[in-house]
């Protein structure tokens, strides 16, 4: 059964760096096809992509993202990390992690993790 | 970086009407396409992937089609569990994008 869960803090000040840390089960971060993406919603508005990183240490970022934002990941500890640097209230969503799938060739999302707000605000 | 362009952005429909979204690329992503149900508070939930390959476990009301640049998504028999937003997502090229959404509500 795969499963991520995000973690991180609720709340941030502008100009701060954000740490996301997602963590998984059920599968590991270093099987070939694997990966795991992050995106985010900001309240009543669209889902946004920001990045993901595979198994082979592939890592994809969204272009307007992506001079302040940075993925890695943790196979021993089964975690993803997203690294986000100054922050704005414009960054207050939901962020979700999750579960990159391996079909036909291609790679999409599957499984998600139920989310985590980050209300960014002095 | 590839648009995605649904509609309508709000639908309000019946239990048991046939109900039709539309999503439309700013060019050609093949069939790597996704769909996705979110209902409040809750994460996005894959209903069909690769246009119209239903995921394991979703209802067969679910349909997609389309290939190219135009997509739908038809759920035959609306229920009272279907009341909710959903977005496409092309995953044909980086960066990956997500149409805005459509919310079915109920008529």
């Amino acid at each position: 059964q795969i499963t991520l869960k995000e973690s991180g803090p609720t709340l941030v000040k502008p100009t701060q760096t954000l740490t996301l840390t997602c963590t998984v089960s059920g599968f590991s971060l270093s099987t070939t096809g694997v990966g795991v993406g992050w995106s985010r919603q900001p309240p009543g508005k669209a889902l946004e992509w920001l990045a993901l990183i595979y198994w082979d240490d592939d890592k994809r970022y969204s272009p307007s993202l992506k001079s302040r934002l940075t993925i890695t990941k943790d196979t021993s500890k089964n975690q993803v990390v997203l690294t986000m640097t100054n922050m704005d209230p414009v960054d207050t969503a939901t962020y979700y992690c999750a579960h990159i799938v391996h079909s036909s060739g291609w790679y999409y999302f599957d499984y998600w993790g139920q989310g985590t707000l980050v209300t960014v605000s002095s | 970086d590839i648009q995605m362009t649904q509609s309508p952005s709000t639908l309000s429909a019946s239990v048991g009407d046939r109900v039709t979204i539309t999503c439309r690329a700013s060019q050609s992503i093949s069939s790597w396409l996704a769909w996705y149900q979110q209902k409040p508070g809750k994460a996005p939930k894959l209903l069909i992937y690769k246009a119209s390959s239903l995921e394991s476990g979703v209802p067969s009301r679910f349909s997609g089609s389309g290939s190219g640049t135009e997509f739908t998504l038809t759920i035959s028999s609306l229920q009272p569990d279907d009341f909710a937003t959903y977005y496409c997502q092309q995953y044909n090229g980086y960066p990956w994008t997500f149409g805005q959404g459509t919310k079915v509500e109920i008529k």
